[in-house]
């Protein structure tokens, strides 16, 4: 049972360097989004998407792109990596409940891929 | 709100006794409360939530209590064990039919053997 897939799961990279974090999960969800998460701060959300070719922005989405092309990936991708960019990346993905039933909140999140830039 | 710090708040439960662990939320438009647990090194992974017209829910040793006239949440953990030890999420889901989820800071478990 894969569920949400993350890679890499750690990352060097130089600031100005781009480079793109993968997201897959394989249950069918709709939703999908990209958290990160910085000591003392908890997850704060970057980019999210509720289906195939439908994205929008979080809270914090300066300096990020996403995607998606298909209901199974949701790739994020940093165009020139600053210092700031330096945090633990997660992917979360949810099912729609149907009838206009309100969404619960449940999330089932990826392992995390650590990312530092210097 | 919580505030934001660079240390997370950590509360020390003795192995066997009960834990509770509490969370200020800002949203009165809120659906859903949710409680996440995240082991070290991995994602959090979602515990029990509760809607917004309801002030109690219990699961298996768990029990969350909402109320909104202070707009407080609390997460009772029963005869906690090594297992619990952990960094504990409050979020706030306002649903409008999409998972548009909002954390809180966290809240550090540390369970004494």
């Amino acid at each position: 049972n894969a569920g949400v897939t993350q890679t890499p799961k750690f990352q060097v990279l130089k600031t100005g360097q781009s480079m793109t974090l993968q997201c897959a999960q394989d249950m069918n969800h709709e939703y999908m989004s990209w958290y990160r998460q910085d000591p003392g701060m908890g997850l704060r959300l970057i980019h999210y998407s509720v289906g195939a070719g439908i994205t929008d922005q979080g809270e914090v989405p300066n300096g990020y792109n996403v995607s998606r092309s298909t209901t199974e990936d949701f790739p994020l991708r940093l165009l020139s990596a600053a210092p700031s960019q330096t945090s633990v990346y997660f992917c979360a993905s949810s099912y729609r409940l149907a009838g206009g039933t309100p969404n619960t909140g449940e999330l089932f999140f990826g392992e995390g891929s650590r990312l530092t830039v210097l | 709100g919580e505030s934001v710090g660079l240390h997370l708040p950590t509360l020390s439960v003795q192995e066997g006794d009960n834990s509770i662990i509490n969370c200020a939320y800002s949203n009165s438009a809120s659906d859903y409360f949710i409680w996440y647990k995240q082991e070290s090194g991995k994602g959090p992974q979602f515990i029990i939530d509760i809607r917004s017209n309801m002030d109690k829910r219990q699961g298996q040793r768990v029990t969350v209590l909402l109320n909104k006239t202070v707009k407080h949440l609390s997460l009772q953990i029963a005869a906690t064990q090594p297992g619990d030890s952990a960094v504990y999420f409050c979020a706030e889901n306002i649903s409008g039919g999409y998972q548009k989820v909002t954390f809180g800071i966290g809240t550090k478990l540390q369970v004494i053997p």
